[in-house]
């Protein structure tokens, strides 16, 4: 029962260095999300995928890329990090939102110098 | 400015006190769930509220979802240290969830 699982765990970037945060389902989910988490902001939407094949804007996605490489993955891309992109990652997924609720990775955290 | 907005943003309890955290809106959801999480974690589902006025006990938690779905509260009886964590509210919006900013819970032994 792996779930959603997350690597890498922690990271650290130099200002101008990219990285690629993955991200793995086995739960047959459709949808999957990315989120960040900052002090005081709760989670804010980076970017999305409902189906496989498709991929949508969230709240915040100015500075990243994603990658739905299948049903089961999906990829998290910084191009040139910058310092007020260091937070916690979490990527989800669902089965619907309604009624099902998202489950959660355990969590990317990422600093930028 | 949040969507959701909880209350209070921290609450710090003696073991065996109840407590009530608050989720306010001014729009209106067709359900919202509540999420708990634990340092160095992704949230848990607790649960979800769907219908207005509905209340869902699990074990020492309570939550209720307001008649106008645009509020809801979850209340902790007889507080245990296990139950500390960053309690999360969320209600869907266009097909995905909008977090409130959470309501840090720390319940001393």
């Amino acid at each position: 029962n792996a779930g959603v699982t997350q690597t890498p765990k922690f990271q650290v970037l130099k200002t101008g260095q990219s990285m690629t945060l993955q991200c793995a389902q086995d739960m047959n989910h459709n949808s999957m999300y990315w989120y960040r988490q900052d002090p005081g902001m709760g989670l804010r939407l980076i970017y999305y995928s409902a189906s496989e094949g498709t991929t949508d804007k969230g709240e915040v996605p100015n500075g990243y890329n994603v990658s739905r490489l299948n049903k089961r993955e999906f990829s998290l891309r910084l191009e040139s990090a910058a310092p007020s992109q260091t937070s916690v990652y979490f990527c989800a997924s669902s089965e619907g939102v309604e009624y099902y609720g998202y489950t959660f990775g355990s969590g990317t955290r990422l600093t930028v110098v | 400015t949040q969507l959701l907005e909880q209350s209070p943003q921290f609450l710090s309890i003696q073991e065996g006190e109840n407590l009530t955290v608050y989720c306010n809106s001014s729009s209106v959801f067709s359900s919202l769930q509540w999420y708990r999480q634990e340092p160095g974690e992704g949230p848990v589902l607790l649960v979800t509220v769907v219908t207005g006025g509905e209340v869902k006990k699990l074990k020492r938690l309570t939550f209720q979802f307001g008649d106008a779905r645009k509020d809801s509260s979850l209340h902790i009886t007889a507080a245990q240290p296990g139950d500390t964590g960053l309690y999360l509210c969320a209600g869907v919006v266009d097909y995905k969830l909008s977090f409130g900013a959470g309501t840090t819970v720390t319940v001393r032994a």
